[in-house]
C-alpha cells in the first residue's frame, strides 16, 4: 500500500478556498485515491475518488498530476463546518491505511 | 437507508468484563470493517469480513478480541477481558467497493 504524506495542520478563514495536498511518490498504477473527513465524535466520510486529471463533485475538487505522485484536496470558500480532519488515501488493495490526517481549523 | 447502526453507543465497564459491539450494516454491503481510533495511534483497522467471511484479521490486537459475522446484517467485536488500554472509539463501516466505505457513528467504550 502506498505511504502518503500531508500536513498535519492548516488555519482557514470562512470565504477563503482551502488546498490540501498529499503526497504519494510510491502510487501504483491501479491505484486510486481518495478522501475522507471525520469530524470530531463522528466516524469518517467519504468526499471524493480520483484516478487522473480532476474530479470534481458537489462538496470538493480533486486534483491530480499527469505522475499522480500528488493529490490536491480543494475547498471552494470554506465554512465553520469545514473545521475537521482530512484523510487522503491511496489504494486498491482490500484495506485502507488510514494516516494522521490534516486537522483543519476555519476561523470566523 | 439508515447508514451504518452500531450499538450501544457509550459504554463503560470495569476492568476484566466482557464487553461486546454490534454492528449492522448497509444492506446489499458485502464488506465490513471494524476500526479503533484513539488519540495515540488514530484509526486503526482491526479485522474486515467479505460475504460474512473473515479475510484479514491480522490488526486485531491479542486473543481478548474476538470478531463475529454469523450473517449478513450483524456483526459482533468482543472483548474479553476488557482492559482500560482498550478504551477507545470503534467504528464500523460497510462498503460495496473497499476505498469508499461508510462509517458508523461509532461506540465509545472506556474501561475503568
Amino acid at each position: 500500500l502506498a505511504k502518503t504524506t500531508q500536513p498535519i495542520s492548516m488555519d482557514s478563514y470562512e470565504g477563503q478556498e482551502v488546498n490540501i495536498t498529499c503526497s504519494h511518490n510510491n502510487i501504483a498504477t491501479n491505484d486510486y485515491i481518495t478522501w475522507y473527513q471525520q469530524f470530531p465524535s463522528q466516524g469518517p466520510r467519504f468526499i471524493i475518488q480520483g484516478y487522473k486529471t480532476k474530479v470534481t463533485n458537489e462538496v470538493a475538487s480533486l486534483f491530480i498530476p499527469a505522475d499522480r505522485k500528488s493529490s490536491t484536496l480543494s475547498l471552494p470558500r470554506v465554512s465553520l463546518s469545514d473545521t475537521a480532519v482530512y484523510y487522503c488515501l491511496v489504494g486498491d488493495a482490500d484495506k485502507l491505511i488510514f494516516g494522521t490526517g490534516t486537522r483543519l481549523q476555519v476561523f470566523p | 437507508d439508515a447508514g451504518v447502526i452500531q450499538s450501544p453507543r457509550h459504554e463503560v465497564t470495569e476492568m476484566g468484563q466482557e464487553v461486546t459491539l454490534r454492528c449492522k450494516p448497509i444492506s446489499g454491503h458485502d464488506y465490513l470493517f471494524w476500526y479503533r481510533q484513539t488519540m495515540m495511534r488514530g484509526l486503526e483497522l482491526l479485522i474486515y469480513f467479505n460475504n460474512n467471511v473473515p479475510i484479514d484479521d491480522s490488526g486485531m490486537p491479542e486473543d481478548r478480541f474476538s470478531a463475529k459475522m454469523p450473517n449478513a446484517s450483524f456483526s459482533t467485536l468482543k472483548i474479553q477481558p476488557s482492559e482500560p488500554r482498550d478504551s477507545a472509539v470503534y467504528f464500523c463501516a460497510t462498503t460495496m467497493r473497499v476505498d469508499t466505505q461508510y462509517f458508523g457513528p461509532g461506540t465509545r467504550l472506556t474501561v475503568l
